[in-house]
This record gives C-alpha cells, sequence and structure tokens, in this order.
C-alpha cells in the first residue's frame, strides 16, 4: 500500500511568518510530486510541482525534495490570511517503462493551515 | 484556456438508484482521472482513462465504472448508490508525459439520501 503522509495539523502562524509543510511517501519508485491547495468548499488548485532533488521556488512557495530520504516539503514565505487552506501533498508513482503516467495521485489527508493577522 | 469543467455541480440521489457525471478536460489534454473526496478517506483515485481506455483503476467496488469518448470527455456511473457514495467527484486532466501536471474541475457533490 502506497502511503504519503502530511505533518499534522491545524498549523497556525501569523502573518508575515513562514509556514512549512512536510510530506513524506513510501514508494521510492515515485517520480514527480505536487503540492494542491484546497479552500473551503472548493476543488484543489495545484501550486507546486518538483521532479528533481533541491529546492524550487515560485513566488512566495518553494517546494523541497529529498528523494533519498522520500521527503518533500513546501514553505510559503510572507505568509498571508488569502493563504489559510487546507495543503494537500500528491504523489505520481505509476508510470511505464517508457515514462508515461498512468494518471494516479496518491494524496496526503492534508494540512489545515490558517494564517492569522 | 478554458479548465476542466464538471457537471451536473451538485446532485441529490436516494439509495438504490444510479448515477452519471460528465467532465470535459482542458484542450489537448487526453487524460482524465476520477477521484472521490470524503472527510474520512481524503482523495481516493477512482481511475484513470486515456484515449478511450481505462488504463488504471483504484480500489473501489464495480458499481463504480467509467468511460472516455473520443473527444476525451468522460463520463462516471455509480450503480446502486450507498449512503457512503456521497462524497465529492473530482475529476482531473493532464497530459501522460512530462510535467505530470493534472488539473481538478470542480467537482460534483452527490448526496445519497
Amino acid at each position: 500500500q502506497k502511503e504519503v503522509e502530511q505533518n499534522s495539523g491545524p498549523l497556525s502562524v501569523p502573518e508575515g511568518a513562514i509556514a512549512s509543510l512536510n510530506c513524506t511517501y513510501s514508494d521510492r519508485g515515485s517520480q514527480s510530486f505536487f503540492w494542491y491547495r484546497q479552500y473551503s468548499g472548493k476543488s484543489p488548485e495545484l501550486i507546486m510541482s518538483i521532479y528533481s532533488n533541491g529546492d524550487k521556488e515560485d513566488g512566495r512557495f518553494t517546494a523541497q525534495l529529498n528523494k533519498a530520504s522520500q521527503y518533500v516539503s513546501l514553505l510559503i514565505r510572507d505568509s498571508q490570511p488569502s493563504d489559510s487552506a487546507t495543503y494537500l501533498c500528491a504523489v505520481n508513482d505509476e508510470f511505464s517503462a517508457g515514462g508515461t503516467s498512468y494518471g494516479k495521485l496518491t494524496f496526503g489527508q492534508g494540512t489545515i493551515l490558517t494564517v492569522h493577522p | 484556456k478554458a479548465g476542466v469543467t464538471q457537471t451536473p455541480r451538485y446532485l441529490i440521489k436516494t439509495r438504490g438508484q444510479q448515477v452519471t457525471l460528465s467532465c470535459s478536460p482542458i484542450s489537448g489534454h487526453r487524460s482524465v482521472s476520477w477521484y472521490q473526496q470524503t472527510p474520512g478517506q481524503g482523495l481516493q483515485f477512482l481511475f484513470e482513462y486515456f484515449s478511450e481506455t481505462q488504463r488504471n483503476k483504484g480500489n473501489f467496488p464495480g458499481r463504480f465504472s467509467g468511460r472516455q469518448f473520443s473527444n476525451s470527455r468522460s463520463e462516471m456511473n455509480v450503480s446502486t448508490l450507498e449512503l457512503g457514495d456521497s462524497a465529492l467527484y473530482l475529476c482531473a486532466s493532464s497530459f501522460t508525459g512530462p510535467p505530470y501536471e493534472q488539473y481538478f474541475g470542480p467537482g460534483t457533490r452527490l448526496t445519497v439520501t
């Protein structure tokens, strides 16, 4: 059973602080990793994707991947109240020999983030 | 570019009935994946379709089925509805090659009474 675990929440940070969200995955064959943001009553919205070890930055968001430790994280700098949402870590771990994705994402249970003014 | 669309957005059905949900992917995306989201189980993969073929299936009973049409639009069907089928049903579309990113539609909220 392939598993994706996220740090238990909820996580509360003050406005302007850095929010740190963590995720571990069980399948060493996993190749692509995603962070989704889901507002209450809405569908998940893709905010970051990462495929190689190291950091990937996009605006206030930084994703970090360490395949040896099977660990992926998301940092949100200068957190804003509008960042308050559930953050979902997802792993794409089923591929053909030729590298074609079989379209299955395995999700963690999500971390609820609250940014208070 | 238009996003993923799903219809209907809300449904109320009675136990024992069946339901069909529809999904139109982003233009150019040929892979459509379906997920069920519930408070207790989170987001779980149902199945994935590509070129009208189901290529991958999650751990759901045979009452859950789907299909894909030649224009990549997809439908999923749930027969003999149970109370536990109440959930948000999400479809996502993607390319099958890099960057493998899946984009979700707004979902269909199904309530079974």
